[in-house]
């Protein structure tokens, strides 16, 4: 079985500050993990994916997060925060062997002027 | 450039009542899923399917139905709708292969039981 635990159910920063939203993992395989970004009203929409290779993921909008195995961990970070990156931000397993796939409760990040 | 279409978007029912919802992708995608979303709970899973005549539980899956006549269809029924079953249902699908998990989710389908 998989899970996932967010650290944190709202997050707010200044505008210009670093943003640092928490993720781990729980897996009995070695998981595919993902940050979706969800905007008012609307569907989940990919920001990024981990599933081999390089453990630092590039996405879209400046996010990037780090796969650590170590620490189960699989952070979203964002140097600067722009008022457009107010949303809701989920979390998610999955694993090559899966056929579903398992999401945190949310975290809300807001973003002050 | 339709994606994941869901149908209906927003639906009232009196506590008892039956619906179906409706999701439709044109991606050619083998996999389907439903979640439902709650606040403070995210996404929980509640059926999905590995491909057309298949079906499988997923972590809340009593109250619902689902079936996946065809390829691109995958409907959720309420038989006798609960107020608990108030939330927001999203459907998601993706490719069996290549296998990078990556799901594509529609808009989304309000439900309000009264």
């Amino acid at each position: 079985a998989q899970s996932v635990t967010q650290l944190g159910s709202h997050v707010s920063v200044s505008e210009g500050a670093l943003v640092l939203l928490r993720c781990n993992y729980s897996s009995s395989v070695p998981p595919y993990l993902f940050w979706y970004v969800q905007y008012p009203n609307q569907g989940l929409q990919l920001l990024l994916k981990y599933t081999t290779g390089a453990t630092l993921v590039k996405g879209i909008n400046g996010f990037e997060a780090e796969f650590k195995k170590s620490e189960t961990s699989f952070h979203l970070t964002k140097p600067s925060a722009h008022m457009s990156d107010a949303a809701e931000y989920f979390c998610a397993v999955s694993g090559w062997n899966n056929n579903d796939m398992r999401f945190g409760a949310g975290t809300r990040l807001t973003v002050k002027p | 450039n339709a994606g994941v279409t869901q149908t209906p978007k927003f639906r009232v029912l009196k506590t008892g009542q039956s619906m179906t919802l409706l999701c439709a992708q044109d991606m050619n995608h083998e996999y389907m899923y439903w979640y439902r979303q709650d606040p403070g709970m995210g996404l929980r899973l509640i059926h999905y399917s590995v491909g057309e005549g298949t079906t499988a539980k997923g972590e809340v899956p009593d109250g619902y139905n689902v079936s996946r006549l065809k390829k691109q269809n995958f409907l959720l029924g309420l038989e006798s709708a609960a107020p608990s079953q108030t939330s927001v249902y999203f459907c998601a699908s993706r490719l069996r292969s290549p296998n990078t998990g990556e799901l594509f989710f529609g808009e989304g389908s309000r439900l309000t039981v009264l």
